[in-house]
């Protein structure tokens, strides 16, 4: 089984920071990577799929790249909006999610 | 419009058994990639099974004959049914729709959640 490891656990920054949130596979998975966003209650929401592209009215300050193994989603400019755990996932093979990263007010 | 709405989650005691329904609408669960996924409380995300258009289905390893994934194509619904549950299985259950071709995809509709308790 693919194993996802994201770092960091907690992101501790400002509005207006830029934050960038890895991912690494246990192999390699191509561009197979997705990007979710959730706030508490709420599902996870797509933003990026294939490790770099922006789904339909996602803000562009979000951004992904990576291919292989290793991955990064940045946000530009950190909104109020944006304070909420991220997941990165593979679905390469059946699929599996990164841990989650939770971007907080610093 | 796409919607998911998930139902049959409770409270069950251990090696009890369960089953999930997520009613679509705004597309045929026979034409996209389904898939389940589970949220414990204060964990993150785990991928539990998915059905392809082709209806072959795969399973996370600790659910696997113990879960089983199927949909009902005339109803436009995706099922989960659970047995023998843990203690371990008590989570929020997602439904999750992927794309129409015949793999794998990412996750673009999610339905609310439906929390699954196993406790005796």
């Amino acid at each position: 089984d693919i194993q996802m490891t994201q770092s960091p656990s907690t992101l501790s920054a400002s509005v207006g920071d830029r934050v960038t949130i890895t991912c690494r596979a246990s192999q390699s998975i191509g561009s197979w990577l997705a990007w979710y966003q959730q706030k508490p209650g709420n599902a996870p929401n797509l933003l990026i799929y294939k490790a770099s592209r922006l789904e339909s009215g996602v803000p562009s300050r979000f951004s992904g790249l990576g291919s292989g193994t290793d991955f990064a989603l940045t946000i530009s400019s950190l909104q109020p909006d944006d304070f909420a755990t991220y997941y990165c996932q593979q679905y390469y093979s059946d699929s599996a999610f990164g841990q989650g990263t939770k971007v907080e007010i610093k | 419009e796409v919607q998911l709405v998930e139902s049959g989650g409770g409270l069950i005691q251990p090696g009890g058994s369960l089953r999930l329904s997520c009613a679509a609408s705004g597309f045929s669960v026979s034409a996209n990639y389904m898939t389940w996924v589970r949220q414990a409380p204060g964990k993150g995300l785990e991928w539990v099974s998915s059905i392809y258009t082709g209806g072959h289905t795969y399973y996370t390893d600790s659910v696997k004959g113990r879960f089983t994934i199927s949909r009902d194509n005339s109803k436009d619904t995706l099922f989960l049914q659970m047995t023998s549950l843990r203690v371990e299985d008590t989570a929020v259950y997602y439904c999750a729709r992927g794309g129409d071709g015949v793999g794998t995809s990412p996750l673009d509709y999610w339905g609310q959640g439906t929390l699954v308790t196993v406790s005796s």
